[in-house]
C-alpha cells in the first residue's frame, strides 16, 4: 500500500483558500487519491476522489501533477466549521481496505 | 450519499463486560464492512474485515477472541468487545462498502471502560 505524507497541521483564516498538498512517492499505477474530512467523534466524510490532472466538485478541488506522486487538496474561501482533520488516502487496487496516514489538522481562525 | 449508522454512538461499561456495536447500512447491501479504531489525537487504525457469510479478517495484532465479529446480514454487522478493560476504551469506526467499492463510514461509537 502506498505511503502517504501531509503536513500535521495548518492554520487559515475565513474567507481564505486553503491547500493541503499529500506525498505520495510510491503511488501505484492502479490507484486513485481520494480525500477524506473527519470532525472530532465523527466518522470520515469523503471529500473528492481523483486520478490525474483535476477535479472539481461543489466543496474542493483536487490537483494531481503528471507524475502522480503528491496531491493538493484545495478548499476555497473557507469558514469556521471546515476546522477539521483531512486524510489524504491512496488505494490499492488490489486491497479495498484504506489505509489512513496521520491526516492534517486543519484550523480555520475569525 | 449512502448511510451508514452505528448504535450505541457511546458506551460507558465496567471492566470486565462485554459490549456489542453495531454497524447497519440503511441503504444498501454491504457484502464487507471494516472495522476501525480510533485512539484520541490518533488517525483511525483498521481492525478487520468482516464478510457477510464468512470469517472476519483481521489485521496484525488484532486478538481475534477478544473482538468478535459477526456480519448476519447484508446490511448489518457487529463487533463485540468480551472482557473490556480500560485499555479498549477508544472510537470504533466502521465502514460499508457498496458494489462499487466506495466506502462510506459510520458516526462511531465511544467506548469508555472504566
Amino acid at each position: 500500500l502506498a505511503k502517504t505524507t501531509q503536513p500535521i497541521s495548518m492554520d487559515s483564516y475565513e474567507g481564505q483558500e486553503v491547500n493541503i498538498t499529500c506525498s505520495h512517492n510510491n503511488i501505484a499505477t492502479n490507484d486513485y487519491i481520494t480525500w477524506y474530512q473527519q470532525f472530532p467523534s465523527q466518522g470520515p466524510r469523503f471529500i473528492i476522489q481523483g486520478y490525474k490532472t483535476k477535479v472539481t466538485n461543489e466543496v474542493a478541488s483536487l490537483f494531481i501533477p503528471a507524475d502522480r506522486k503528491s496531491s493538493t487538496l484545495s478548499l476555497p474561501r473557507v469558514s469556521l466549521s471546515d476546522t477539521a482533520v483531512y486524510y489524504c488516502l491512496v488505494g490499492d487496487g488490489s486491497a479495498r481496505q484504506l489505509t489512513f496516514g496521520s491526516g492534517t489538522q486543519l484550523t480555520v481562525l475569525p | 450519499g449512502a448511510v451508514v449508522s452505528q448504535h450505541p454512538s457511546r458506551v460507558i461499561c465496567k471492566s470486565g463486560t462485554s459490549v456489542k456495536i453495531e454497524c447497519r447500512s440503511l441503504d444498501f447491501q454491504a457484502t464487507t464492512m471494516f472495522w476501525y479504531r480510533q485512539f484520541p489525537k490518533q488517525s483511525l487504525m483498521l481492525m478487520a474485515t468482516s464478510n457477510e457469510g464468512s470469517k472476519a479478517t483481521y489485521e496484525q495484532g488484532v486478538e481475534k477472541d477478544k473482538f468478535l465479529i459477526n456480519h448476519a446480514s447484508l446490511t448489518l454487522s457487529t463487533l463485540t468487545v468480551t472482557s473490556a478493560h480500560p485499555e479498549d476504551s477508544s472510537f470504533y469506526i466502521c465502514s460499508a462498502e457498496r458494489e462499487n467499492n466506495e466506502q462510506f463510514f459510520g458516526p462511531g461509537t465511544r467506548l469508555t471502560v472504566l
